[in-house]
C-alpha cells in the first residue's frame, strides 16, 4: 500500500514571497491533517479535513495560509507572504475515519520550508 | 484543546539501559496515542491506550495508562541503537483532532 505523498521535500524562499505544498493521502482515506513542526517541538495542526470539508482550523493563520482539498482527495497548503517563523516542516497525514480515537494518523515524509 | 506534557526533554542512554517517558495532561483524557519519530523522518504511530491503567507491550516498549486517565509513559527495556528518536504522546484536542506533546528526544550510544 503507497503511503502518504508529499511535495516538494525542500523549498527554500525568501520572506514575503508565496509558497504551496501538496499532499495526496492514502488511497480511500477519508481525514486529512496538515501539521506545522518547528524544530524541538511536536507536530502543530493547522487544519482537518473530513473528504472536502473542514473539521478544524482553529490554528491556521488565516491571513496567510490557505488550503484546500478538492474533490476529497488531494490537498494544497499555501503561504503567502511567507515570513521567516513559518520556517518548519509542513507534515500531511491521513486517516481512514473521521479522527478521533481509535483512527490511526499516517504521516507523509513532510515538506521542510526555509524562509530567508 | 487539552495540552500534554511530556518530560524529560531528553535522554541519553548507553546502549542496553532501561528507558522512560512521561506524558501528562491536567485534564482527564478520552484515549492517549504515542508516535516514534526518527531524525529526519515523520511521527510512525505506535500505540493508542484508551482503558483507565490499561497496559500494553511491544516487544521491549510498554505502554501504561495511568487509573485517572490523565497520564500515561512509555518505557523502553534495554534500549538498541535503532531506538533512537522522539517519542510523541498525542491527545484528543477538539472535535476529532490531536494535541501533540513536545516529544522525549531518545538518544542511544553503542
Amino acid at each position: 500500500e503507497a503511503g502518504v505523498a508529499q511535495s516538494p521535500r525542500y523549498k527554500i524562499i525568501e520572506k514575503r514571497q508565496s509558497v504551496a505544498f501538496w499532499c495526496n493521502p492514502i488511497s480511500g482515506h477519508a481525514t486529512l491533517y496538515w501539521y506545522q513542526q518547528i524544530l524541538g517541538q511536536g507536530p502543530k495542526l493547522l487544519i482537518q479535513f473530513q473528504n472536502n470539508g473542514v473539521v478544524d482550523d482553529s490554528q491556521l493563520p488565516k491571513d496567510r495560509f490557505s488550503a484546500e482539498r478538492l474533490k476529497g482527495v488531494d490537498s494544497t497548503l499555501k503561504i503567502q507572504p511567507a515570513k521567516l517563523e513559518d520556517s518548519a516542516v509542513y507534515l500531511c497525514a491521513s486517516s481512514l475515519g473521521a479522527g478521533g480515537r481509535g483512527d490511526t494518523q499516517y504521516f507523509g515524509p513532510g515538506t521542510r520550508l526555509t524562509v530567508l | 484543546g487539552q495540552q500534554v506534557m511530556q518530560i524529560p526533554q531528553y535522554q541519553h542512554v548507553q546502549e542496553g539501559e532501561d528507558f522512560t517517558t512521561y506524558c501528562n495532561s491536567s485534564t482527564t483524557l478520552s484515549n492517549i496515542q504515542w508516535y516514534k519519530q526518527r531524525p529526519g523522518g515523520h511521527p510512525v504511530f505506535l500505540i493508542q491506550l484508551v482503558k483507565s491503567g490499561e497496559v500494553k507491550k511491544q516487544k521491549r516498549l510498554t505502554f501504561q495508562f495511568g487509573e485517572a486517565k490523565k497520564n500515561s509513559s512509555l518505557h523502553i527495556t534495554a534500549t538498541q541503537t535503532t531506538d533512537v528518536g522522539t517519542y510523541f504522546c498525542a491527545g484528543p484536542g477538539g472535535y476529532s483532532t490531536l494535541t501533540f506533546g513536545k516529544g522525549t528526544m531518545l538518544l542511544v550510544s553503542p
